[in-house]
């Protein structure tokens, strides 16, 4: 089963614009991750988030993190074509040691 | 220091045949989890092993079924494939922590099964 809802499915921007992406989740979390995923290939992981956290930086990416609209965002700044790639939310509940993921957002930095 | 490595990296099975697909974590991990994900979907989770044993399932048959051993290498075994088992399997690893739920995994490049 899918906890995370990412939004949009599929984004389209200019090189050098910002990409947000979204994710809405459903139970109450311990955290919430960040991976990227290039052609159906192994995830990276971004960036991790604990329930307690509002917002986290690394580099060019600002995660947030709402827990009382239980949604996340990613921001992505001055985007690259190297960043063109599919993005997933997981999330780690405070009931089990699972991590669940979203069905991703498609990002696709145009030249 | 490798990384999270799979074998193979592709393999085609007809219905009905059995598979098994290696893992080896990354060094200084003792924690194995499996992920099914199909084309154009997030990771389903599979499975999660550590100190050899099966500590957590996802929503997965009996048919799936797995291994862990001692040097923390892992396998993933699929009885009486169907064609809706056509994926890509993905393995990572982390360092159990026992403590805070800090759950940053390493994932490896995957094993794309089809079965025809």
């Amino acid at each position: 089963s899918q906890q995370g809802e990412e939004d949009p499915q599929a984004l389209s921007i200019q090189e050098g614009e910002n990409a947000t992406m979204n994710c809405s989740y459903k139970t109450s979390i311990n955290n919430l991750q960040w991976y990227r995923q290039n052609s159906g290939r192994g995830l990276v992981h971004l960036i991790l988030i604990r329930s307690n956290e509002r917002e986290k930086h690394s580099g060019r990416l600002r995660v947030t993190l709402d827990t009382s609209k239980k949604s996340s965002s990613l921001l992505i700044t001055a985007s690259r074509a190297a960043d063109t790639a599919s993005y997933f939310c997981a999330t780690v509940t405070n009931r089990d040691d699972k991590i669940i993921f979203g069905k991703g957002t498609r990002l696709h930095i145009l030249p | 220091d490798a990384g999270v490595t799979q074998s193979p990296t592709h393999l085609i099975k007809t219905r009905g045949q059995q598979v098994t697909l290696r893992c080896s974590p990354k060094s200084g991990h003792d924690t194995v989890s499996w992920y099914q994900q199909a084309l154009g979907q997030g990771p389903q989770f599979i499975f999660q092993y550590y100190e050899e044993e099966e500590r957590q399932r996802g929503n997965f048959p009996d048919r799936f079924s797995g291994h862990q051993f001692p040097n923390y290498s892992s396998e993933l075994n699929v009885n009486a494939l169907l064609l809706g088992d056509s994926a890509l399997y993905l393995c990572a690893s982390r360092q159990f922590n026992r403590g805070w739920k800090q759950e940053t995994q390493y994932f490896g490049p995957g094993t794309r099964l089809l079965v025809l």
